[in-house]
């Protein structure tokens, strides 16, 4: 079966710096997507990574090694905005989206 | 870009009544849009995936009599839930996906759907 592991919820500091992990077994791979979604309301697009390496994109960055199914979501200088679920999500040989249940973030003062 | 529209953002109706939830991407001609549901504190469940000018394609278990879905255009989706249950309370989220090689999704702000 396929399926991709987040953790469910982390807590960080604000000004701090949070990884949010993300395993995934699938069939296939066409590329790793991360959304953020707020409390009620809709994902956002962050990030998309289809090769190896780290892509940087302001506060925060993604990084996926394919070989050992992995990505990373990093948040530099976290603001109390960043409070918020983040989604990953893979794009299967299908190019069917499988996606994560999300990892909660709390970001405290 | 990449603007996603959905309408109505709110809506709350009798049980039994039916539904329509527009969604338009309103700089981008999407080949294929997406019908998500999420229930509190849950994940996406991707309810259909739909292609301009074809019949939509539903998950398992998601009625296709229930949840009616047309792709009229390259810029507008349309979900009708017919004969809502307050069971079917929920929020509904559409995304669009332009293709041509760009497999990223772009959401709309959700419909909030409350049937009395």
């Amino acid at each position: 079966g396929q399926n991709i592991d987040q953790p469910t919820e982390m807590t960080a500091t604000e000004g701090a710096i949070v990884q949010i992990n993300c395993t995934y077994q699938t069939s296939g791979f066409n590329g790793l997507f991360w959304y953020q979604q707020h409390a009620g309301e809709a994902p956002t697009f962050l990030s998309y990574n289809v090769l190896d390496g780290l892509e940087e994109k302001g506060r925060f960055s993604s990084f996926l090694s394919r070989s050992k199914g992995y990505s990373y979501l990093l948040l530099k200088e976290l603001q109390m905005k960043d409070s918020a679920s983040y989604l990953c999500a893979v794009l299967d040989s299908n190019y069917q989206l499988i996606w994560g249940a999300g990892t909660k973030l709390i970001i405290k003062p | 870009g990449a603007v996603v529209s959905q309408h109505p953002s709110w809506v709350i109706c009798k049980s039994g009544t039916s539904v329509k939830i527009e969604c338009r991407s309103l700089d981008f001609q999407a080949t294929t849009m997406f019908w998500y549901r999420q229930f509190p504190k849950q994940s996406l469940m991707l309810m259909a995936t739909s292609n301009e000018g074809s019949k939509a394609t539903y998950e398992q278990g998601v009625e296709k009599d229930k949840f009616l879905i047309n792709h009229a255009s390259l810029t507008l989706s349309t979900l009708t839930v017919t004969s809502a249950h307050p069971e079917d309370s929920s929020f509904y989220i559409c995304s669009a996906r332009e293709g041509g090689g760009s497999e990223t999704q772009y959401f709309g702000p959700g419909t909030r759907l409350l049937v009395l």
